[in-house]
């Protein structure tokens, strides 16, 4: 069974430019959701996706999109970057919809995180 | 709105005293309510959820709608409990989920 893989590990924009991270789920995962941590406070919701499609989202505006892949790995993409926009990006892949889409019971694994520092 | 608080950023209890992590929540509907835990150098990890109703790690956690609290309890404070401690709730449908901001553990020698 293969973790939830992210990368870049780390990485440095200046304002006003476009970044993207990605995610691996962990296998057998058909969901993935986002986070936003900046430090000393817990993550933040920024959006999920469920079988390629985006399943919920949190309070981020649109230049926050993402993308799910047939494999369920996922891309975070930020546009206009911002300095506010500096912090640890989590993703976490989980198992929904067992029951049907909403009945989910599964639990969140964590990525390691992408480190973002914006200039 | 809904949130969590956790009232504590940091708690510093010795080995072998109890440790109690408090957390709150405002949400209109019934969440479900996590512990989640990272230890230093590693990756957040569920530690336990209050619908199955386990002890993980020896720690409890009962929710208590009246008082809409999910605090987070152990007897005996171990070292390796040191760690940065996070509730937090999803809806039904799973497609959100609100963390609070942290309480710190240290457990002294």
């Amino acid at each position: 069974e293969t973790g939830v893989t992210q990368s870049p590990t780390h990485l440095i924009k200046t304002r006003g430019q476009q970044v993207t991270l990605r995610c691996s789920s962990q296998s057998g995962h058909n969901t993935v959701s986002w986070y936003q941590q900046a430090l000393g406070q817990g993550p933040q919701f920024i959006f999920q996706y469920y079988r390629e499609e985006e399943n919920g989202r949190g309070n981020f505006p649109p230049r926050f999109s993402g993308l799910q892949f047939p494999n369920y790995s996922s891309e975070l993409n930020v546009n206009a970057l911002e300095l506010d926009d500096s912090a640890l990006y989590l993703c976490a892949s989980s198992q929904l919809g067992r029951t049907g889409r909403g009945g989910g019971t599964d639990t969140q694994y964590f990525g390691p995180g992408t480190r973002l520092t914006v200039l | 709105a809904q949130r969590v608080t956790q009232p504590e950023k940091l708690l510093s209890v010795f080995k072998g005293a109890p440790v109690e992590l408090k957390c709150n929540y405002s949400y209109s509907g019934s969440p479900e309510l996590f512990w989640y835990v990272q230890y230093s150098r590693q990756r957040l990890q569920l530690l336990l959820r209050h619908i199955s109703r386990e002890s993980i790690k020896g720690f409890t956690a009962d929710l208590n709608k009246g008082e809409t609290s999910f605090h987070l309890k152990k007897p005996f404070a171990q070292e390796e409990d040191s760690a940065m401690y996070y509730c937090a709730l999803t809806n039904i449908a799973y497609d959100k989920v609100i963390f609070g901001p942290g309480t710190s553990l240290s457990v002294i020698p």
